[in-house]
Parts: C-alpha cells; sequence; structure tokens
C-alpha cells in the first residue's frame, strides 16, 4: 500500500488568497486525484491529477480556480486560488499504484481549510 | 458503479454486537467496490473490496463484505463490533465511464458503537 502525506494538514486563509496543497506518495504511483470533503458531506473528485500534461477536470471544477500540478510519479499539488468561504472544506489526496479499475486508492490524512 | 447509495446516516449497536452498514449501487456491468472509514480529523483507510470471484470479501480490522448481484447490495459486516470502531464509514463504486478508475463515493454512514 501507498503511504501519502499532504502538508499543511490545516490551515487558515483570508477571503481573495490562494493556498497550494503538497502530496508526497513514498513510491511511484501511475494515478493520482485530489477530492473535495465539504462539512458534513462526501467526497467529491475534483481532477486526475496526470504526470507531465494538464489535469482532467470534473464537471464544476475549473483549472483557474483549483491549478493542479504534477511533476513526477510521486508529487502533485493542488492550489485553490482567489478563496471565498464556500472553499472551506477538507482537501484530499489520493493515489493508486496502476492504471486498473481493480487497484486500491490509498488516501492522504487531508488539508482541512478553513476562509474566513 | 454509477451511482452509490448509503441509506442510512447513522448506525447504532452495542458493543460485541453484529453490526451491519448498508451499501447499494448501480451498474450495467460489473462493478468495483470498496469500502473506506474515516476517523475524526484522519484521511480515508481502505478496509476492503469486490473486484471478482468470492461473493464474500474480508478485510481489515474484522471486517467483512457481501456482494450480493441480484440485490445490488455490498453491505458492510462485522460479527462483533467494538467502541473503536465508531466511525465514517463510505462505500464507494467504479464509475463506468472511463478507462481507469475513479470512484464515486456514497454520503457516509456514521457508526456509533456504545460500550
Amino acid at each position: 500500500s501507498a503511504v501519502i502525506s499532504q502538508k499543511p494538514s490545516r490551515d487558515i486563509c483570508q477571503r481573495g488568497t490562494s493556498l497550494t496543497i503538497q502530496c508526497q506518495v513514498d513510491s511511484q504511483v501511475t494515478m493520482m486525484f485530489w477530492y473535495r470533503q465539504q462539512p458534513g458531506q462526501s467526497l467529491t473528485l475534483i481532477a486526475t491529477a496526470n504526470q507531465g500534461s494538464e489535469a482532467t477536470y470534473e464537471s464544476g471544477f475549473v483549472i483557474d480556480k483549483f491549478p493542479i500540478s504534477r511533476p513526477n510519479l510521486t508529487f502533485s499539488t493542488l492550489t485553490v486560488s482567489n478563496m471565498s468561504p464556500e472553499d472551506s472544506s477538507i482537501y484530499l489526496c489520493s493515489a493508486a499504484g496502476g492504471g486498473s479499475k481493480r487497484d486500491t486508492q490509498y488516501f492522504g490524512p487531508g488539508t482541512r481549510l478553513t476562509v474566513l | 458503479a454509477q451511482s452509490v447509495a448509503q441509506p442510512e446516516d447513522q448506525v447504532n449497536v452495542a458493543e460485541g454486537n453484529p453490526l451491519t452498514v448498508k451499501c447499494t449501487y448501480s451498474v450495467s456491468g460489473n462493478p468495483y467496490l470498496f469500502w473506506y472509514v474515516q476517523y475524526p480529523n484522519r484521511g480515508l483507510q481502505f478496509l476492503l473490496k469486490y473486484i471478482t470471484g468470492d461473493n464474500l470479501v474480508k478485510g481489515s480490522y474484522g471486517f467483512e463484505a457481501e456482494f450480493n448481484k441480484s440485490q445490488t447490495s455490498f453491505h458492510l459486516k462485522k460479527p462483533s463490533a467494538l467502541v473503536s470502531d465508531s466511525a465514517l464509514y463510505f462505500c464507494a463504486g467504479d464509475r463506468e465511464d472511463t478507462g481507469f478508475q475513479k470512484l464515486v463515493f456514497g454520503t457516509g454512514t456514521r457508526l456509533l458503537v456504545s460500550p
């Protein structure tokens, strides 16, 4: 199984600013994903982080608001841009070793973001 | 699975009793189904998955899940609950619209195990 770390673990930010969240995996993985978990809600997939190319965004999420980088097979970042209180959520990174539907996704501990 | 449903927001059980957390899915082909657990201020931890084969899947911490194709269900079970099992449980299924894995999650069920 992959061990995934995220930084920061939590942050309190002002409206209109941006925050970059880092995700580090302890081994090379094919797939990396970013999810949002709004307070008291389930997980919603934001995007698939593609190594060496632009991320693939889900409906309702756009690159200008959530730019994602993935420079290599173990690291990705998610930026939450021009934040508003509605962006207050837990942001989770996940990774799967291969590209198969049979693979298991492992999750990081999450970043708890509060926007004032 | 195109969608996954968890019909119960909360399940209460006494320690030592068996527990069941329900999950149903909708899919037109073969489903890939997963259970995760989330403890307070923690990320999701993988419990078990159904890919193919035996309908009874065994996972971590004594949990198991039964895949029932006729009822389109994948209920999570444990023979004897522990207080430490109290957490938020998510059922997830693989979406069918991509060639690689993308998960869709249920709304979650909070399990409370009383001493």
